[in-house]
């Protein structure tokens, strides 16, 4: 089945250890993004890549890095600069369809640090 | 800048009523997409509507409908006949054309919480 695939659904870290989230897509989409999720509030854009091996800062990005050495893979490491890293973090990816297509999301993984 | 907004924190009803979702936009892009997701207890956020800028009609999927006003700058979001199935958080969400790209960044709402009651 076509879609997106995150791991794992739970993450536990102490603070001052970072820490990398996995997202995964087969559904040959050029972009990707990831969106951190706090109680009560919507998705904030942490990065996004439109192409292999390119990526660029988005709303809340201290903290945070990012790869994309593959089309199909961009992980999130969540460093120990992040000062509030807690949260439910999604990953997304697009595909271009005439003008600004729908992303289409993963799981989730929610990250608790202590 | 761009904002969305949802009014409505939380709203809930009983089973079978009709409830209407609200969200207001900004930008001054004349280009721009809106969307409607909808987040169920599990987490994963699903995609239920798109719609641009230059195309105003409203649209209806089953006991779903969307009524886009540019006018008011607002896409609503109506559920006819709620079922309990129906409880989740739904996003409304605005990207703006980047440059002619067709990879946007998206701006949510703060999400309204969604109860139906058996």
């Amino acid at each position: 089945d076509g879609g997106i695939t995150q791991s794992p659904k739970y993450l536990f870290r102490k603070e001052g250890q970072n820490v990398t989230l996995s997202c995964e897509q087969n559904l040959n989409h050029d972009a990707m993004y990831w969106y951190r999720q706090d109680p009560g509030q919507g998705l904030r854009l942490i990065y996004y890549s439109q192409i292999v091996n390119d990526f660029q800062k988005g709303d809340i990005a201290e903290g945070y890095s990012v790869s994309r050495e593959k089309k199909e893979s961009f992980p999130l490491t969540v460093t120990s600069a992040q000062k509030n890293p807690t949260a439910f973090y999604l990953c997304a990816s697009s595909g271009g369809s005439g003008g600004i297509g729908e992303q289409y999301f993963g799981p989730g993984t929610r990250l608790t640090v202590t | 800048a761009q904002k969305v907004t949802q009014a409505q924190t939380e709203i809930s009803v009983v089973e079978k009523e009709d409830v209407t979702l609200d969200c207001v936009y900004e930008t001054r892009d004349t280009t721009y997409y809106l969307f409607w997701y909808k987040q169920p207890p599990s987490g994963e956020l699903v995609f239920l509507i798109r719609r641009n800028s230059f195309d105003e009609q409203n649209e209806i999927s089953g006991r779903y409908s969307w009524n886009f006003q540019k006018s008011t700058s607002s896409f609503n979001f109506t559920i006819t006949a709620s079922q309990v199935v129906d409880s989740a958080v739904y996003f409304c969400a605005l990207a703006a054309n980047a440059g002619g790209t067709s990879y946007g960044k998206l701006t949510f709402g703060q999400g309204t919480i969604l109860t139906v009651h058996p």
